[in-house]
């Protein structure tokens, strides 16, 4: 069964450093997400991006994230320099088709930052 | 700001009970709604998903909807204690679907 791929799994940085978690979406899928989770607490949206640009994102996503789709399978989340609060888990999802909103996000397993 | 409300719990139940979880919702105009279930360290992981006042049955999970109040709701019957897990309530809040998440509730089924 296609699945959302995230590498890597855990990634510890120093503040100010800057850092990419990579994500693979499933192969038909053209709508890509970012969220995040603090741990304990909700789930977080951060961006949507369809057909090589961001579509939404929220008041987190600041300066200091971006988002590309450097190839055809890869979407990655740059943060430029990473803040202690930056430390979460980072889950990237793919849709078919977002733009109904009734189309089910499909999750990666997430990548866990840890900022130093 | 749009918003989702759960209560944390955790919320107890035996094995082979009915567990019922709640949520509400602030966006009146909000129109499809999704209930994932996230165990500890893991991804959410979509159980079902409701666009209509009304009741939907899928095996043992009844999502119910109810747009006048605000309110879903996730029945899960005969639990088990596999069903262990933080259920997540999500409405999609933007024109590309994106998804605002309430905290979740914890249920622990007892053997």
């Amino acid at each position: 069964e296609p699945e959302v791929t995230q590498t890597p799994s855990h990634q510890v940085t120093q503040m100010g450093q800057e850092v990419i978690l990579r994500c693979v979406p499933i192969s038909n899928h053209l709508y890509f997400y970012w969220y995040r989770q603090i741990l304990g607490q909700k789930v977080e949206f951060l961006v949507s991006f369809y057909n090589n640009e961001i579509s939404e994102k929220s008041e987190i996503f600041d300066d200091q994230f971006s988002v590309e789709r450097p190839d055809g399978s890869n979407f990655t989340l740059k943060i430029r320099s990473t803040k202690l609060e930056d430390s979460a888990m980072y889950f990237c999802a793919s849709s078919e088709a977002g733009d109904s909103s009734f189309d089910e996000q499909f999750f990666g397993p997430g990548t866990r930052l840890t900022v130093l | 700001q749009k918003e989702v409300e759960q209560n944390s719990g955790p919320l107890s139940v035996p094995e082979g009970a009915i567990a019922s979880l709640n949520c509400t919702y602030s966006d009146r105009g909000s129109q499809s709604f999704f209930w994932y279930r996230q165990y500890s360290g893991k991804s959410p992981e979509l159980i079902m998903f409701i666009y209509s006042n009304g009741d939907k049955e899928d095996g043992r999970f009844t999502a119910q909807l109810n747009k006048a109040s605000q309110y879903v709701s996730l029945l899960i019957r005969d639990s088990q204690p596999s069903d262990s897990a933080t259920y997540l309530c999500a409405v999609a809040g933007g024109s590309q679907g994106n998804l605002i998440f309430g905290k979740g509730t914890k249920l622990s089924v007892k053997p």
